[in-house]
């Protein structure tokens, strides 16, 4: 079965960079988009990145996604990091089946 | 205003089956233009695709859990629903409904807010 794997925390100090991982298990990654979500205490998920790196209207270009074909994996980078940033957040794909996978998630801590 | 809202029980007794609603308001389940999904989320947990339903009836279910799920869509309603039976502990989760454009693959561009469903006798 295919699996999307994500380091389980990262923590950076505010207005650094952060960057989060998403390693696919089999194929190649960058044969399905991967998106990425930000969840923040007792909310529902939203999409900070779609399509690898396109940017839903409102989400600021601090926010920026890209795939490593060398690694399989794809990655959520953040700059100038907010004490608001900090959240759970998800990478998302799909198998060749169109069964839809998440990663499992990564905690980021704002120092 | 678009949206989407999760109802149904929030308490289910192990065995028995799960059941829950979501509606759309300011979109139509009709649309060609969109899937219609559940997601849940254990507490303290991640993610789980459970399953999404197309306005003709199409429906694609997670492998580890398609023997137990039925997801149906109701557009006198407005409504798409979950049903999933023979619940057990592991069961117990935050139900997200959501929703994919149809531009081919997965993508949840919208969410409703979730709904706690216990399992327990």
């Amino acid at each position: 079965n295919f699996m999307l794997t994500q380091p389980h925390s990262v923590s950076a100090s505010p207005g650094k960079t952060v960057t989060i991982s998403c390693t696919g298990s089999s194929g190649y990654i960058a044969s399905n988009y991967v998106q990425w979500y930000r969840q923040r205490p007792g909310s529902a998920p939203t999409t900070v990145i779609y399509e690898d790196n396109q940017r839903p209207s409102g989400v600021p270009d601090r926010f920026s996604g890209s795939i490593d074909s060398s690694s399989n994996s794809a990655s959520l980078s953040i700059s100038g990091l907010k004490t608001e940033d900090e959240a759970d957040y998800y990478c998302q794909s799909y198998d060749t089946n169109k069964h839809v996978v998440f990663g499992g998630g990564t905690k980021l801590t704002v120092l | 205003q678009l949206q989407l809202q999760e109802s149904g029980p929030g308490l289910v007794k192990p065995s028995e089956t799960l059941s829950l609603m979501c509606t759309v308001s300011g979109d139509s389940v009709s649309s060609s233009s969109y899937y219609w999904d559940w997601i849940r989320q254990p507490p303290g947990k991640g993610l789980e695709w459970i399953g999404s339903i197309y306005y003709s009836g199409s429906t694609y279910y997670n492998p580890s859990l398609k023997s137990r799920v039925t997801i149906s869509v109701d557009t006198s309603k407005n409504q798409f629903s979950l049903k999933l039976n023979s619940v057990t502990a592991a069961d117990m989760a935050v139900y997200f409904c959501a929703r994919t454009p149809n531009w081919g693959y997965w993508y949840f561009d919208l969410w409703g807010r979730g709904t706690l469903v216990t399992v327990s006798s």
